[in-house]
This record gives structure tokens, C-alpha cells and sequence, in this order.
């Protein structure tokens, strides 16, 4: 069965450098997530990708944030200079269509460490 | 999209089924209902979502009322690996971006 897959699982890092989490979405779909979890809390949207742009992005989603498809099957967050506060589990995500019938899968999360 | 509401913590038995509610008074005729369910910091996994009519699939059924206003998730014989948080979020048919919003879910324990 078709999966959304993420590397690294677990990324430590220096505060100020910057980071950049990979995620390869079901070949099939054509809409793309970015999702955080910071340690207890929910999980939260940053951004939404399609034909590639940006579709919608949260408030999260700041000018040290971004995402690039940079060939057919990798979909990339990069983060420019990471703070102790971008510690999180970070979830991608595809579906075919961004409709409310279109169901969303996520992969298995990137553990960010920011020390 | 519309709020949710769901009990923030729920038991029960191995082998028993697990009914879980979901308030959502104030949603429209175009928005869906969907379930997904989190394991210890997992990728949030999908279970099942609907409109209007009842749905189910191999991991779950989803019963809505007739009114919209509530649904419930049912977990027909939960086993241990049950235990998660689980997630019921209404979701737009015209969502341009796509996104889902997640609450604080409902943590069910499935214990033997």
C-alpha cells in the first residue's frame, strides 16, 4: 500500500543553523501538508503546496519557513535559522484533490531538535 | 470549517466495541466529517470520513445523525493497539488549501 515517507526521522541541530526535512508524498497525489506537533501540544497546519505554490500557509508559516518540490517526487520544508521553539515533530502529508472528500495521509514525522 | 467537540478522555475493554462522539452543532451542508487517530506521536493515521450517510470500512463504522449536529466513531472490537487519540475534524467540501484542524482529540485507552 502506497505511503508517505519522511527523512530524517530524527534531526538534531544548533540554534541559528539552518534545516531542511524531506518527505516523499504517494506518487499519485498532487497536494502537499506540512504539519507541526510541538511536545504535548495539538498538531498544527503550516502549509499547503499544489502545482507548485503555496495554496495557504499558517501564521506559523513565517519568512524563515519554506517549501519547495524540487523534482517529481521530493517535497521539501526548509528552515532557515532554527529557534529552541521549532523543536517539534513535523508531519507531511498528501492527497489527490484539497476537497473535504479527499482524505489526507500522513508519513511517520521528523523529530526536530534545536539545542 | 466547524468546531468540534469531543470528551477529552475515554476506557474501554479489549474485545468490546468503542463508541466515540463528536459534537458538531454548527456544521454546513457541504462539510465533512473525518476520524483520524494518533498513536504515541505518530503520523496522524486516517480512518474514515462521510457526509451524510453512515460509512464503514474495514477499521471502523461512522454513524452521523440525521441532523448532522453529532456523529460517533465505532471501533467494533477494540484491541490494545486501539490506544490512541483520536481526532473527529469537519473539513469543507471548498477547503481551497486543504488543511484540517485538529482539537484536542479524545484519548481512549483500550485496557485487557
Amino acid at each position: 500500500e502506497p505511503e508517505v515517507t519522511q527523512t530524517p526521522s530524527h534531526q538534531v541541530t544548533q540554534m541559528g543553523q539552518e534545516v531542511i526535512l524531506r518527505c516523499v508524498p504517494i506518487s499519485n497525489h498532487l497536494y502537499f501538508y506540512w504539519y507541526r506537533q510541538i511536545l504535548g501540544q495539538k498538531v498544527e497546519f503550516l502549509v499547503s503546496f499544489y502545482n507548485n505554490e503555496i495554496s495557504e500557509k499558517s501564521e506559523i508559516f513565517d519568512d524563515q519557513f519554506s517549501v519547495e518540490r524540487p523534482d517529481g517526487s521530493n517535497f521539501t520544508l526548509k528552515i532557515r535559522s532554527t529557534k529552541l521553539e521549532d523543536s517539534a515533530m513535523y508531519f507531511c502529508a498528501s492527497s489527490e484533490t484539497s476537497g473535504g472528500a479527499s482524505e489526507q495521509f500522513f508519513g511517520p514525522g521528523t523529530r526536530l531538535t534545536v539545542l | 470549517d466547524a468546531k468540534t467537540t469531543q470528551p477529552t478522555s475515554m476506557d474501554c475493554a479489549e474485545g468490546r466495541a468503542a463508541n466515540l462522539p463528536c459534537n458538531h452543532s454548527t456544521i454546513s451542508g457541504n462539510e465533512y466529517v473525518y476520524w483520524y487517530r494518533q498513536i504515541h506521536s505518530q503520523g496522524p493515521q486516517y480512518i474514515i470520513h462521510g457526509l451524510k450517510n453512515n460509512e464503514t470500512n474495514e477499521m471502523a463504522s461512522l454513524i452521523i445523525t440525521e441532523d448532522r449536529k453529532s456523529s460517533t466513531l465505532i471501533l467494533p472490537h477494540a484491541t490494545l493497539r486501539d490506544t490512541a487519540v483520536y481526532y473527529c475534524i469537519v473539513r469543507g467540501a471548498n477547503n481551497q488549501g486543504g488543511k484540517l484542524i485538529f482539537g484536542q482529540g479524545t484519548e481512549l485507552s483500550v485496557k485487557p
